[in-house]
């Protein structure tokens, strides 16, 4: 297993800043992933955080607003950039190693006002 | 491209009663199969998996799961829910190695006394 630690756990934020989301493993994992709740919906895919390479984005998600990094097989930030209401959603950070299930952290529940 | 169905969106038992959340996939092999469980405001908890082997899987909390290939089902049940269960249910599905795993649309399920 691993355990997911990711901050903050909420946060309210003016439109047109930025955020950044923190997520750590407590192990070394081959894959982390970076997906998105709006309220109400299941979790998409917004992109595979690759360690030491850019991070492969989802369709209809792209690098300027959601700038990823990981800089080793533990942890991983994204941003939120220039934020807007409708980015308004819970990120969850999860981590897989190969043929495992994916693991969550709690999640960063965001309010853009 | 694999793909996963909930089809139904909400649910509502009484404590005590049994329950049955379907869960079908699309996929052109056996993929990797999972139930999580989310409550309000947490990430996302394993229940139970599937890779292979018997059909019949055990969870966490009482829940289990059964794997049909001839319907592409993976249906989780429980003989007696208790009020704590009233939560979100998400179905998801992997072809393993090292690829992403889809989510379902989720059921949410409300317990009544």
């Amino acid at each position: 297993s691993a355990v997911i630690s990711q901050k903050p756990s909420r946060d309210i934020c003016q439109r047109g800043t930025s955020l950044t989301i923190q997520c750590q493993v407590d192990s070394q994992v081959t894959m982390m992933f970076w997906y998105r709740q709006q309220p109400g919906q299941s979790l998409t895919l917004i992109a595979t955080a690759n360690q030491g390479s850019e991070a492969t984005y989802e369709s209809g998600f792209v690098i300027d607003k959601f700038p990823i990094s990981r800089p080793n097989l533990t942890f991983s930030t994204l941003t939120v950039s220039n934020m807007s209401p409708e980015d308004s959603s819970i990120y969850l950070c999860s981590a897989q190693r190969e043929n495992t299930e994916a693991f969550f952290g709690q999640g960063t529940r965001l309010t853009v006002v | 491209a694999q793909s996963v169905t909930q089809p139904d969106i909400h649910i509502t038992v009484s404590e005590g009663a049994s329950l049955e959340l379907r869960c079908n996939y699309s996929y052109g092999a056996t993929p990797y199969l999972f139930w999580y469980v989310q409550s309000p405001g947490q990430g996302l908890q394993l229940l139970l998996k599937y890779f292979s082997g018997d059909t019949l899987v055990q969870g966490i909390k009482g829940f289990e799961a059964e794997f049909k290939r001839s319907q592409s089902s993976f249906n989780l049940r429980k003989p007696s829910v208790h009020w704590s269960d009233a939560a979100e249910y998400f179905c998801a599905v992997t072809p393993g190695g090292y690829q992403k795993v889809t989510f379902g649309t989720g059921t949410k399920l409300q317990v009544i006394p």
